[in-house]
């Protein structure tokens, strides 16, 4: 399959910073990514769609201030955590579909997340 | 809306079968897709179903029937580690995807 990379993998910080995930496509292009967040024994929980060029889209009850997104490019998605809190405390995890060999590919493939502790 | 419905737990020996069902009710049809999740870990893509009928992947092989919302996922000559949860998922017509709540499989020897 594709493959999708996150850095960093973990990340320690204290209550009121900042935190930024990556999430690279690294054999594709990658015209749509996805933020999920998964809390222990629960299931993925899709935060917000982007889209290359343009703005993300955020589900219900995401706040679009505190999780800031940039899909500056078709490898590249940005996800930063602002004035992170306890609370925030998570597994996150991007996903990407796009064009791969020429193709269009609907199958979402995921890089292998980040945990997020806040202290 | 999209509602997935999948069993919480299922128990299994070494080398034998296991079958994970999956109902669902969409606005739309897009397919269904199966991931594989392990502990502490992101989902890694199994099978995406959008035609009726059995697609075999080694020992692995999904169904889907439309007419009836509903798929499964069958693992064959489990080994242990084929322990972990296994994800239903349905996309909408935007590509997002709507998990079900997983189902954790555990192999035992």
């Amino acid at each position: 399959g594709a493959v999708v990379s996150q850095h960093p993998s973990r990340v320690i910080c204290k209550s009121g910073t900042s935190v930024k995930i990556e999430c690279r496509s690294l054999d594709f292009q990658a015209t749509t990514m996805f933020w999920y967040r998964q809390f222990p024994k629960q299931s993925l929980m899709l935060m917000a769609t982007s889209n290359e060029g343009s703005k993300a889209t955020y589900e219900q009850g995401v706040e679009k201030d505190k999780f800031l997104i940039n899909h500056a490019s078709l490898t590249l998605s940005t996800l930063t955590v602002t004035s992170a809190h306890p609370e925030d405390s998570s597994f996150y995890i991007c996903s990407a579909r796009g064009v791969r060999g020429g193709l269009s590919t609907d199958t979402q493939y995921f890089g292998p997340g980040t945990r997020l502790t806040v202290l | 809306g999209q509602n997935i419905d999948q069993p919480t737990e299922m128990t299994a020996t070494e080398g034998a079968i296991v079958q994970i069902n999956c109902t669902y009710q969409t606005s739309g049809f897009n397919g269904l897709f199966w991931y594989q999740q392990h502990a502490g870990e992101a989902p890694t893509f199994l099978s995406y179903n959008v035609l009726d009928g059995l697609e075999e992947k080694g020992r692995f092989s999904s169904f889907l029937s439309r007419s009836k919302g509903y798929s499964y996922l069958l693992l064959k000559e489990l080994q242990m580690k084929d322990s972990a949860s296994y994800l239903c998922a349905a996309p909408s017509n935007d590509y997002k995807l709507s998990f079900g709540a997983g189902t954790t499989v555990t192999v035992r020897a």
